[in-house]
């Protein structure tokens, strides 16, 4: 079946520290990836999204790679700012499900001046 | 920026009373969704609707669930006899159909909160 494992939080890092947060996915078929973002009092926003193998989704210092051999879509930033703080959800969408997203549990992230 | 709005952010109610969410998808979107967040646990999908229809609906979506477009701008989910395990946050969302991955917008969620 179609599933995604994502890094359990909370993470805490200073401004300026590097970020990951560790998604891992199982599918059937040929998944879409994507990162969702949720700001306090907000709705999940599309972060990036990466549509097949080795594709780079990337959006405001954000980054994450499509990597079929591991089954991983692995989001990362370079320089977290404390505007960053928010829920990360890691989601796929697999063609021969129809249109429904399979979510991650979420991460949240705190940064800290 | 057009998004989707959800009412009320937050329902309480009282277990076996019945509640309905309400939606507003973006206006020229196609497919709209339902899906639900237990505390602590991942956002699962509940159904999808398209053409005034149920197009695909999960395990968790029995017959205490259903789906309505009662007019060309809202979409409803309404719990018939709450349950105490149907306390969650629940988003919807809609997408065009027209992107190869139909990208979905969400909505900033109700939590509902059955006593």
């Amino acid at each position: 079946g179609n599933s995604v494992t994502q890094m359990e939080g909370p993470v805490t890092l200073s401004e300026e520290a590097f970020l990951t947060i560790n998604c891992t996915y199982t599918a059937t078929g040929y998944p879409s990836l994507f990162w969702y973002v949720q700001y306090p009092g907000e709705g999940l926003q599309l972060l990036l999204k990466a549509t097949k193998a080795d594709d780079k989704g990337s959006n405001k210092g954000f980054e994450a790679t499509y990597r079929k051999e591991t089954t991983s879509f692995h989001l990362e930033k370079g320089s977290v700012q404390v505007s960053d703080s928010a829920v990360y959800f890691c989601a796929l969408s697999a063609t021969n499900t129809g249109n429904q997203f399979y979510f991650g549990t979420g991460t949240s992230l705190t940064v800290i001046p | 920026e057009p998004e989707v709005t959800q009412t009320p952010s937050h329902q309480v109610t009282q277990m076996g009373q019945e509640v309905i969410l309400r939606c507003v998808p973006i206006s020229n979107h196609l497919y709209f969704y339902w899906y639900r967040q237990i505390l602590g646990q991942k956002v699962e999908f509940l159904v999808s609707f398209y053409n005034n229809e149920i197009s695909e609906k999960s395990e968790i979506f029995d017959d205490q669930f259903s789906v309505e477009r009662p007019d060309g701008s809202n979409f409803t989910l309404k719990i018939r006899s709450t349950k105490l395990e149907d306390s969650a946050m629940y988003f919807c969302a809609s997408s065009d159909g027209t992107s190869g991955v139909y990208e979905q917008f969400f909505g900033p969620g109700t939590r509902l909160t059955v006593l």
